[in-house]
């Protein structure tokens, strides 16, 4: 079946542009999790989304950062008046959070960002 | 809070010999513990991961991670490795929420 899709695939801005980031999640699950990965980091959680339960927004690192979940389906995560440091691979994740913790993730390909 | 820890980041070896990756986390409750692995091109995807039960798991393409409650400790191992190994491995940790923490990640290269 389908997997987790994002878009763009590449995204290259100037600095103080606005962007917005695409994510699908496969049908069904109800987490959708976005990450931000940079050069030699880590995943670096950044929102979660649990059904239509308040996202968690604890990792977003400034308020330039947002995103929101339409329908409990896609989420698009927007990155207001872009900084070089915003540069990073962006991904999302989605699972059936079944109440347990343990839940497997299926990531999507992710979208790189550049901030020239 | 939880936290995980990768103490290699890049890791060299030939083809046939053995790997261990060390993930150590900080986390004093009941966790459930993940390695992820990113292939060249490719998307993150689970290679294995230990919810309850038996602390050695098993996953794809030979790999196995044995927890240590006491050690605080998930180690990825593969008694021969093949050079299709080469990828990013990324142990991750949930403890007390949903959000699982991801370790820096250990970049493998296996020489042919």
């Amino acid at each position: 079946g389908a997997g987790v899709s994002q878009s763009p695939s590449n995204k290259v801005t100037e600095k103080g542009k606005d962007v917005e980031l695409r994510c699908d999640p496969i049908s069904g699950h109800t987490a959708l999790y976005w990450y931000r990965q940079s050069l030699g980091q880590g995943l670096e959680f950044l929102i979660y989304f649990q059904g239509n339960s308040a996202p968690d927004k604890s990792g977003l690192p400034s308020d330039r950062f947002s995103a929101e979940r339409t329908g409990g389906s896609v989420s698009t995560l927007t990155i207001q008046r872009t900084q070089q440091e915003d540069s990073a691979v962006y991904l999302c994740a989605s699972s059936q959070n079944e109440g347990q913790g343990g839940e497997t993730q299926y990531f999507g390909p992710g979208t790189r960002l550049l901030v020239l | 809070a939880q936290s995980v820890s990768q103490h290699n980041h890049h890791v060299i070896l030939s083809e046939a010999a053995s790997l261990e990756l060390g993930c150590n986390y900080s986390y004093g409750g009941t966790v459930n513990l993940f390695w992820y692995v990113q292939y060249p091109g490719q998307h993150l995807q689970l290679l294995l991961k230990y919810f309850s039960g038996d602390p050695l798991v098993k996953g794809i393409k030979g790999f196995e991670a044995e927890f240590i409650k006491s050690k605080f400790s998930f180690n990825l191992r593969k008694p021969s490795v093949q050079w299709s190994d080469t990828a990013e491995y990324f142990c991750a940790v949930s403890g007390g929420s949903y959000i699982p923490t991801f370790g820096r990640g250990t970049s493998l290269i296996v020489h042919p």
